[in-house]
């Protein structure tokens, strides 16, 4: 087991470009959920499956933000025409669903968008 | 989920014990209290968990009175590495609300030589 991986972990676009973050959870967890994080600030919630259904949206996941986990396995976010404001670090979690979730985070993908 | 209120900030020596409380005065019957750790520019690192009590492990410990609107994590004899921002969370994770996990902005804890 080799953990939550994400790829790339960093990343520094021209605003108006497309950027697309990928997520590896821990093989097998069946719960996946994407955070955003600014300096100083603990994680935001975007978005969260379980297995491929999307179950949970986050307001501040605008319509430039879609993910996905087609098998339900890993995951992608992709941010469309991104803007200044949407430079952060972008974490990934993964867990097992139970009484006791823990989740394990990814190291996470810096985004710069100049 | 239940809001939760730390101290923006603590000062420590190595070789002290280090406690942090956590409020979370409108914590649910259903919810669990989790602390992660977090260094500078990695994902948060799962430390405890706790649902009533006293809870122990190899890193730390937890502190739940019986009203549970509060929690204290303990941290033994910290060390410069222990230096990071620690986050309590507090949630129902035996439903679809787990996906709100709320981390707040933590506690910045800083450990002196």
């Amino acid at each position: 087991d080799t953990g939550v991986s994400q790829d790339p972990r960093h990343k520094i676009t021209k605003r108006g470009q497309n950027v697309t973050f990928r997520c590896d959870p821990i093989s097998e967890h069946n719960r996946l959920y994407w955070y955003r994080q600014t300096l100083g600030q603990g994680p935001e919630f975007l978005t969260y499956f379980q297995n491929e259904a999307q179950l949970e949206k986050s307001r501040l996941l605008s319509d430039r933000f879609s993910a996905e986990r087609p098998k339900g396995s890993f995951s992608t976010l992709e941010i469309q025409r991104t803007e200044q404001g949407d430079s952060a670090m972008y974490l990934c979690a993964s867990s097992s669903e139970g009484a006791r979730e823990t989740q394990y985070f990814g190291p996470g993908t810096r985004l710069l968008v100049l | 989920l239940a809001k939760t209120t730390q101290p923006i900030s603590m000062d420590s020596y190595e070789g002290q014990e280090v406690n942090i409380t956590c409020s979370h005065n409108n914590i649910a019957t259903n919810d669990y209290i989790t602390w992660y750790q977090q260094f500078p520019s990695q994902g948060p690192r799962f430390i405890i968990q706790g649902y009533k009590t006293k809870v122990t492990n190899e890193v730390a410990s937890l502190f739940i009175p019986a009203d549970r609107k509060s929690s204290t994590l303990s941290l033994p004899r910290v060390s410069l590495s222990d230096t990071a921002v620690y986050y309590c969370l507090v949630g129902d994770m035996t439903s679809t609300n787990a996906g709100k996990s709320t981390f707040g902005d933590g506690t910045t804890l800083t450990v002196k030589p």
